[in-house]
């Protein structure tokens, strides 16, 4: 079975700075998706990058990008000049295809992201 | 927001109580899901739909009871509920097509007396 880990349950970062959050999986298969999701507080979880595995280059979206490890199975997100905004818990998810017919999206515990003014 | 839509928002109810959560999303997604989401765990998948069918039901209590009439609705029926259900309830939808992510509701915050 597919799990994720996030081992930074908080970390914080000046507003301007650059931060790393980081994810580790451990899967069998060799096709699958990546995601980074940010849920603000009481604010709907929305989507902030994906990442095809058989993807070499890494997946990038304004400020946010991914350092995607395929051999040692990391993928941990930058974000780069942090902002106010970007305080939120973030949580890594892989998706694995099931037999059923739909896709099951396995989450890490989440950090949560502080940015100081 | 993300075309997902839950009510209510928040539900206090007591543990002989009967109440239903609603979801709704006009996306076209095929896909629905019910997430339980506690403070330090993971997010736990608790049921999926695919196109109005029950695909995945993970061991959850007979307690709760999924209902999907077709693929824009979902709704999780709760009935004599423990104080360690309280949590929030997400619910999330996802298109058919490769790559597809999943799009989240606001979730309900469910408080168990």
């Amino acid at each position: 079975a597919q799990t994720v880990t996030q081992s930074q349950p908080e970390m914080s970062v000046q507003e301007a700075e650059t931060v790393t959050l980081s994810c580790t999986y451990d899967t069998s298969e060799s096709d699958y998706y990546l995601f980074w999701y940010k849920q603000p507080p009481s604010r709907q979880m929305i989507l902030v990058i994906r990442q095809e595995a058989y993807k070499q280059q890494n997946a990038t979206e304004n400020r946010f990008s991914v350092n995607f490890q395929k051999a040692a199975k990391s993928f941990s997100l930058k974000i780069s000049d942090s902002q106010l905004g970007d305080a939120a818990m973030y949580f890594c998810a892989y998706r694995s295809y099931s037999t059923s017919g739909t896709y099951k999206y396995i989450f890490g515990t989440g950090t949560r992201l502080k940015v100081l003014a | 927001e993300t075309g997902v839509t839950q009510t209510p928002r928040h539900l206090v109810m007591g543990m002989t109580n009967k109440k239903s959560l609603k979801c709704e999303q006009h996306l076209g997604h095929n896909a629905m899901y019910w997430y339980k989401q506690s403070a330090k765990k993971p997010l736990e998948l608790m049921f999926v739909y695919n196109f109005k069918e029950q695909t995945e039901n993970n061991s959850v209590p007979s307690r709760f009871s999924p209902e999907c009439p077709n693929s824009s609705h979902l709704f999780l029926h709760l009935h004599t509920l423990q104080p360690e259900d309280s949590a929030l309830y997400l619910c999330a939808s996802s298109p058919p097509r490769v790559g597809g992510e999943q799009y989240f509701g606001p979730g309900t915050r469910l408080t168990v007396t």
